[in-house]
């Protein structure tokens, strides 16, 4: 069965470190996703994807954030200058429209 | 107040018990998702309601949507340790793009 493989599964870093976390959805996808989860709270939306430019974005999304879609399988979320409360799991989803979002299983990012 | 509620926040059964788990919307649901989160670990997808007065089931877990399409249930019958984890639900309030989580419900089943 096709699931949505995150890399690295942890990450460790230096506080104003730049850090890319790299996904590759379901083939057949056409959405993309990336939410967070700092630890003990909600999982929370930052931004969506589609025809190669960003459809929604939360607040927590602000220019310190970036995600593209390099080639036609990999999709990357770029945070430019990491801060300490960035310190959380970090998920992909994918679907192919107004159906289940499928997630990877995550990326944990530590900001030292 | 919180868009989407869980209750209860945590639960603890005896194996072979029946349990329920609830999530309540300040506002109606386009459709609702439940998951199975493992701790440090990603969403397993459970199920997917969009009707009001849905109901569907997967083995043991049924899962439903009122008519008014702002509270579901998840009821798991005859639990097992296999059941423990933590369970999420996620509203989609607008047609698919992106999805609020409530805080979650950690199940823990005793053997």
């Amino acid at each position: 069965e096709p699931e949505v493989t995150q890399t690295p599964s942890h990450q460790v870093t230096q506080m104003g470190q730049e850090v890319i976390l790299h996904c590759v959805p379901i083939s057949n996808h056409l959405y993309f996703y990336w939410y967070r989860q700092i630890l003990g709270q909600k999982v929370e939306f930052l931004v969506s994807f589609y025809n190669n430019e960003i459809s929604e974005k939360s607040e927590i999304f602000d220019d310190q954030f970036s995600v593209e879609r390099p080639d036609g399988s990999n999709f990357t979320l770029k945070i430019r200058s990491t801060k300490l409360e960035d310190s959380a799991m970090y998920f992909c989803a994918s679907n192919r429209g107004l159906e289940t979002q499928y997630f990877g299983p995550g990326t944990r990012l530590l900001v030292l | 107040s919180q868009e989407l509620e869980q209750s209860p926040q945590s639960l603890i059964v005896q194996e072979g018990k029946n349990l329920t788990i609830n999530c309540t919307s300040s506002k109606t649901l386009y459709g609702l998702y439940w998951y199975k989160q493992k701790y440090g670990e990603g969403l397993i997808f459970l199920m997917m309601l969009q009707k009001g007065g849905e109901e569907k089931s997967h083995e043991k877990i049924t899962a439903k949507l009122d008519e008014k399409k702002q509270q579901s249930s998840l009821h798991i019958t005859a639990s097992q340790p296999s059941h423990a984890g933590i369970y999420l639900c996620g509203a989609d309030y607008n047609a698919g793009n992106m999805l609020t989580f409530g805080g979650g419900t950690r199940l823990m089943v005793k053997p």
